[in-house]
C-alpha cells in the first residue's frame, strides 16, 4: 500500500493563477480531508469528504474547491491564488468515523 | 464552536526521564474521539495514541499513555522513558461530526 499519496511536495505560483493540489489514497477510506498549517496555528480543516460524491466546507474553506468523484481521490483547487495561502497543505483520510486519520506528506506552497 | 488548547508551546526532557504534555478542549458534542499525533522534523504527521471518549480506560501504547479527565474535558499525553526520537512537535485533537479540531501544538525536545 502506498497509503495517502500527494502531488506536488512543492509549488511556487504566483497570485492569481490557479492550480489543483492532488490527493490519492489506495486504502479504501471512506473519509478523507485536506488542512492547512501555518506557524502557530496547528492544522485547520478546509474541506473534508465522507464518501464519493458527498464534500463539505471546514474552518477556512474559502478561496478553494473540492470534489471527490472516486473513493481514492480527493483534489484541492485552489482558484485564485493570494499570498494568504502561503501555507503547507496536508490530505489525510480515515475508514469511518471516529477512526484514525492517515496523512499524506504535505504540499509546501508558496504564493508570490 | 470545538476547541482545542496545548498551554505549552516548547517543552524539554532528558533523555530516558518522563514528560506530560497537557491538551484541554471545549465541546458540547458527547460523541467524541481524542488523537495524539506527533510531527518530526520530516513533516509526516504520526499518530501516537487515539481515546475514544466513551470509554473511561485510558489508552496505552508502549512508552505512551493519556490521562483523560472527561468532566474537565482534559486529555494530556504522559511519555515514559524518553528517547531521542522523540522529539518532535505533537498535537492534540479530537474528531466530532465528521470533522477534526486540531490545537497549537507543543514542541518537545529530548535533550541526551
Amino acid at each position: 500500500n502506498a497509503g495517502v499519496t500527494q502531488t506536488p511536495k512543492f509549488q511556487v505560483l504566483k497570485t492569481g493563477q490557479s492550480m489543483t493540489l492532488q490527493c490519492a489514497q489506495d486504502m479504501n477510506h471512506e473519509y478523507m480531508s485536506w488542512y492547512r498549517q501555518d506557524p502557530g496555528m496547528g492544522l485547520r480543516l478546509i474541506h473534508y469528504s465522507v464518501g464519493a460524491g458527498i464534500t463539505d466546507q471546514g474552518e477556512v474553506p474559502n478561496g478553494y474547491n473540492v470534489s471527490r468523484s472516486t473513493t481514492e481521490d480527493f483534489p484541492l483547487r485552489l482558484l485564485s491564488a493570494a499570498p494568504s495561502q502561503t501555507s503547507v497543505y496536508f490530505c489525510a483520510s480515515s475508514y469511518g468515523y471516529g477512526d484514525t486519520q492517515y496523512f499524506g506528506p504535505g504540499t509546501r506552497l508558496t504564493v508570490l | 464552536a470545538q476547541t482545542v488548547t496545548q498551554s505549552q508551546p516548547e517543552m524539554s526532557v532528558q533523555e530516558a526521564e518522563t514528560v506530560t504534555l497537557s491538551c484541554t478542549y471545549d465541546t458540547s458534542e458527547s460523541n467524541y474521539y481524542l488523537f495524539w499525533y506527533k510531527q518530526p522534523p520530516s513533516r509526516q504527521m504520526i499518530l501516537v495514541i487515539r481515546q475514544e471518549a466513551y470509554k473511561q480506560q485510558n489508552a496505552t501504547e508502549n512508552r505512551f499513555s493519556v490521562n483523560f479527565q472527561k468532566a474537565a474535558k482534559s486529555f494530556s499525553l504522559k511519555i515514559s522513558d524518553s528517547q531521542l526520537g522523540d522529539t518532535a512537535m505533537y498535537f492534540c485533537a479530537f474528531m466530532t461530526g465528521n470533522q477534526f479540531y486540531f490545537g497549537t501544538g507543543t514542541s518537545l525536545t529530548v535533550i541526551p
